[in-house]
């Protein structure tokens, strides 16, 4: 039982480039959420898929978009990247019961030159 | 506006000295506080959940309390490996069931 589990773990992008961010949980949750965290500002939500087929925006959605790919899976996708994308993303994954808490992967640290 | 604020951003402490770190919030419609623990490089840990005043919850050396307008986490005699960052969040009303966080306090804890 991985959890929830990121790829890639670290990325170098110049400005302009396009990736994914691969997401994945093998907890049979429904909830599935992107997260950014920069310093001094704490965790922000940028994208969250409530359940299998759904999918919202978050605080701070602009340049980004998603992908909730079946139960397990819930990708992230920078199209066009830009310097302020440069952050640590973590994905989050919720069972969507009476406990719930929300369970984080490993992060994937992302600089864009 | 929904927020939680953390204090203190960071503090440190010695081996066996107990402290308590706090996390005020005002939200509309509160669901459940939750505590985190962060390493470097690392993501959030799940560390408790909180969901009417007056409760309470322990694990090891952490306690974490709730009232209406603010959680602590005591920190009783804390050793080394209890240095971290600890988050605090909100899950406010509503379906969607968002976290809003706050930006943390970085705990060292020197032997």
């Amino acid at each position: 039982n991985a959890g929830v589990t990121q790829t890639p773990k670290f990325q170098v992008l110049k400005t302009g480039q396009s990736m994914t961010l691969q997401c994945a949980q093998d907890m049979n949750h429904n909830s599935m959420y992107w997260y950014r965290q920069d310093p001094g500002m704490g965790l922000r939500l940028i994208y969250y898929s409530a359940s299998e087929g759904t999918t919202d925006k978050g605080e701070v959605p602009n340049g980004y978009n998603v992908s909730r790919l079946n139960k397990r899976e819930f990708s992230l996708r920078l199209e066009s990247a830009a310097p302020s994308q440069t952050s640590v993303y973590f994905c989050a994954s919720r069972l969507q019961g009476a406990a719930d808490t929300q369970y984080f992967g490993p992060g994937t640290r992302l600089t864009v030159l | 506006e929904d927020q939680v604020t953390q204090s203190p951003e960071a503090l440190r402490l010695q081996e066996g000295e107990s402290s308590s770190l706090n996390c005020s919030y005002t939200v509309s419609g509160l669901r459940g506080l939750f505590w985190y623990r962060q390493d470097p490089g690392k993501g959030p840990e799940f560390l408790f959940t909180l969901y009417s005043a007056g409760e309470e919850k322990e694990k090891e050396r952490l306690k974490a309390t709730l009232t209406k307008k603010e959680s602590f986490l005591h920190i009783t005699a804390p050793k080394p490996e209890d240095s971290a960052t600890y988050l605090c969040a909100v899950q406010t009303g509503g379906a969607t069931n968002k976290l809003i966080f706050g930006t943390g306090t970085l705990l060292a804890v020197q032997p």
